[in-house]
C-alpha cells in the first residue's frame, strides 16, 4: 500500500519559535495533500488542502499566515507553524492522495508541544 | 457539505462480533471509507465501498447502502488490539470530512 512519512514525529519548542513539519509520499505522487490537527479526544480537523504547485486552500478559522503550507513537489508538502504558542500544541497529521484516486493515506503524525 | 452520524462509544468482549453503524448525508458521493485510529496514532485505511453490498476483508467487513445513506463496519473475532476509534468518511467531495468516530473498547 501507499506509504506517507512525516518528520519529525515529535517536537518540543519554546513559545515564539517556528516549527516546520514535512510530509512525504514515498511510493506515489501525491497531487493533493491534506493537513489535519487533532486535539486530545477530539476528531480530526482539516486545516488546509494543498495541491502541488498552487496555493493551499485553508479551512475557515485557520490562519494562513500562521500555518504556512508549501507543496513544491509531487512528493513533499511542508507545514510551518510560525511563532508557535502553547495553544498550538497538538497532533498534526498529513495525508496524501494520488491523482484520480479518492483514498487518503495518512502519515504517522507529528506531536507538537510548545512550552 | 457532509453530515456524518455514528455512535460515540461501543464496548464488546474479546472474541465477539461488533457492528459499527454510520449514516451520512453528503453531496457528490462516490463511496465510503472506514479508517481505524489507535490512541495517539494517525488513522490507517481499512476499507472503501463504492458499490452497495458487503465487502469482506479478513476479520473486517464493510457494508454500504447508497440509497439509504448507510454503512456499517463489522468486526469479527474481536481482539484486544481492536480497541480503537473507527472513522466513517464519505468520499467524493473535494474536501474530505471525518466523523467524530466510534471509540470501540474491547475487554477480556
Amino acid at each position: 500500500g501507499a506509504v506517507v512519512s512525516q518528520h519529525p514525529s515529535r517536537v518540543i519548542c519554546k513559545s515564539g519559535t517556528s516549527v516546520k513539519i514535512e510530509c512525504r509520499s514515498l511510493d506515489f505522487q501525491a497531487t493533493t495533500m491534506f493537513w489535519y490537527r487533532q486535539f486530545p479526544k477530539q476528531s480530526l480537523m482539516l486545516m488546509a488542502t494543498s495541491n502541488e504547485g498552487s496555493k493551499a486552500t485553508y479551512e475557515q478559522g485557520v490562519e494562513k499566515d500562521k500555518f504556512l503550507i508549501n507543496h513544491a513537489s509531487l512528493t513533499l508538502s511542508t507545514l510551518t507553524v510560525t511563532s508557535a504558542h502553547p495553544e498550538d500544541s497538538s497532533f498534526y497529521i498529513c495525508s496524501a492522495r494520488d491523482l484520480g484516486e479518492e483514498t487518503q493515506y495518512f502519515g504517522p503524525g507529528t506531536r507538537l508541544l510548545v512550552l | 457539505g457532509q453530515n456524518i452520524d455514528q455512535p460515540t462509544e461501543m464496548t464488546a468482549t474479546e472474541g465477539a462480533i461488533v457492528q459499527i453503524n454510520c449514516t451520512y448525508q453528503t453531496s457528490g458521493f462516490n463511496g465510503l471509507f472506514w479508517y481505524q485510529q489507535h490512541a495517539g496514532e494517525a488513522p490507517t485505511f481499512l476499507s472503501y465501498n463504492v458499490l452497495d453490498g458487503l465487502e469482506e476483508k479478513g476479520r473486517f467487513s464493510s457494508f454500504l447502502s447508497r440509497s439509504k445513506g448507510y454503512s456499517y463496519l463489522l468486526l469479527k473475532e474481536l481482539q484486544m488490539k481492536d480497541s480503537a476509534s473507527y472513522l466513517c468518511a464519505p468520499g467524493g467531495s473535494y474536501i474530505p470530512t471525518f466523523g467524530r468516530g466510534t471509540s470501540l473498547i474491547v475487554h477480556p
